[in-house]
């Protein structure tokens, strides 16, 4: 299986930063990677997809980039609302095997 | 609009198995497949597998092949997932989720709570 590793765990910032949340993949993924934003006692949402196009209806605060084994989201001008655990996910090689997450707090 | 509405939680006894069902609307069942994927209270995401009701064909990770029974009801645009020989390690929220295509998961179902406990 493809193992997805995110960093960091958790990471604490305050409204109006900016923050980096990185992916990479055991394997090359070419770009199918997703990113999903799930919080406390609800289902996760899709974010981004094939590494850089954003779903529809999420904010353009949200970009994602990266190719193969290493790929970014960064959240600009963040939000309360951002408060929540990301995941990146791999869409490349069943099974589609998910990161560990990465909590977001905001000050 | 697309909806994933799934059965209600679950208490079962370790070695029983149990049945969530998946109820879509919105889209057209048979023209997407359905994946499933669970979370244990506190961690992480995990995939378990997908239903292509289309090719008439399921596939499941290999860690839940012997146990996991994927089927649908076309006719009802519902998705089941049959669990067998639990354990306390299956104590987990199990969600359905709409592929978009590109096995990306753009819908999802609230989640089902199934606690495995003597």
């Amino acid at each position: 299986d493809i193992q997805m590793t995110q960093s960091p765990s958790s990471v604490s910032a305050s409204v109006g930063a900016t923050v980096t949340i990185t992916c990479r993949a055991s394997q090359g993924i070419d770009r199918w990677l997703g990113w999903y934003q799930q919080k406390p006692g609800k289902a996760p949402k899709l974010l981004i997809y094939a590494a850089s196009t954003l779903q529809v209806g999420v904010p353009s605060r949200f970009s994602g980039s990266g190719s193969e084994t290493k790929f970014t989201l960064n959240i600009s001008g963040l939000q309360p609302e951002d408060s929540a655990t990301y995941y990146c996910q791999q869409a490349n090689t069943f099974p589609y095997t998910f990161g560990q997450g990465t909590k977001l707090e905001i000050k | 609009q697309v909806q994933l509405v799934q059965s209600g939680p679950e208490v079962k006894k370790p070695g029983a198995s149990v049945k969530i069902s998946c109820k879509t609307s919105g889209y057209t069942f048979s023209g997407y497949y359905l994946h499933w994927v669970r979370q244990v209270p506190g961690q992480g995401l995990e995939y378990m597998g997908w239903a292509n009701p289309h090719r008439d064909a399921t596939k499941s990770a290999q860690q839940f092949q012997d146990r996991v029974t994927m089927t649908w009801d076309t006719s009802m645009s519902t998705a089941y997932m049959e669990v067998s020989r639990l354990t306390s390690d299956d104590t987990a929220v199990y969600f359905c989720a709409k592929d978009s295509s590109w096995f990306f998961f753009d819908f999802w179902g609230q989640g089902t709570m199934v606690t495995v406990s003597s």
